[in-house]
């Protein structure tokens, strides 16, 4: 079926690094892309998205990418914090799943002071 | 604070038992989706209801139901439980539900099924 892959699953930096998350889709109509951030225990939180009509979009310190053409999207985070630390998951709307979101695995990004 | 409210938080119950989790969505979304989430595993979609209709279906076992009432409350019944539905039910809302629009969810702070 229709799925959403995410590498790596754990990313550990220094503070001050910058991290790069990367996920690929397999329905070429999906066209919206979300990111979201899960601290342990709480519920996702949505952190930045994109729709397919944007390569780029930036807020902060954070920054997403699209390539339609190759199904991939990836997250940036730049001058990483302690308080980065958390799950982060990509999603894409799948035809198949509605108005749904499908989520990757998720990435487990450790940064240490 | 999303909107969504959830309730239980926490609920330990026995293999073989019936439970409900019960979701109210953010005022004025129509969608209601859930997910399931077990340890290690990511954010599996259930299903999602629109306005009281079931809209699509994700990997929701046969023993698991779900039905969204007139005022767009919804509730996940799982019954017949078995050790590995343990996990964090997160029910979450969207204004929108018909349609690839592309729609932002807003997720509720879960409910936590400890099977025994």
């Amino acid at each position: 079926g229709e799925n959403v892959e995410q590498h790596p699953s754990t990313l550990s930096v220094q503070e001050g690094d910058s991290a790069v998350i990367k996920c690929t889709y397999s329905d070429s109509a999906s066209n919206y892309f979300p990111w979201y951030k899960q601290e342990l225990g709480k519920r996702p939180q949505l952190i930045i998205d994109i729709r397919s009509n944007v390569g780029e979009k930036k807020d902060q310190r954070i920054a997403v990418t699209l390539n339609k053409t190759a199904k991939h999207f990836s997250l940036h985070i730049t001058e990483t914090q302690p308080e980065d630390s958390a799950v982060y998951f990509c999603a894409a709307s799948m035809k198949q799943a509605g108005t749904a979101l499908i989520f990757g695995k998720g990435t487990t990004l450790s940064v240490s002071s | 604070d999303s909107g969504v409210t959830q309730t239980p938080k926490h609920l330990i119950t026995a293999t073989g038992q019936r439970v409900t989790l019960r979701c109210s969505p953010r005022s004025g979304d129509l969608s209601v989706y859930w997910y399931q989430q077990s340890l290690d595993q990511g954010l599996q979609f259930l299903i999602q209801y629109y306005n009281g209709e079931e809209r699509a279906k994700g990997n929701i076992l046969e023993r698991f139901s779900a039905q969204q009432f007139p005022d767009l409350h919804s509730e996940l019944n799982l019954s017949s439980l078995e050790l590995g539905d343990s996990a964090l039910y997160f029910c979450a809302s969207s204004v929108e539900g018909m349609g690839l629009s592309g729609n932002t969810i807003y997720f509720g702070e879960g409910s936590w099924l400890t099977v025994v």
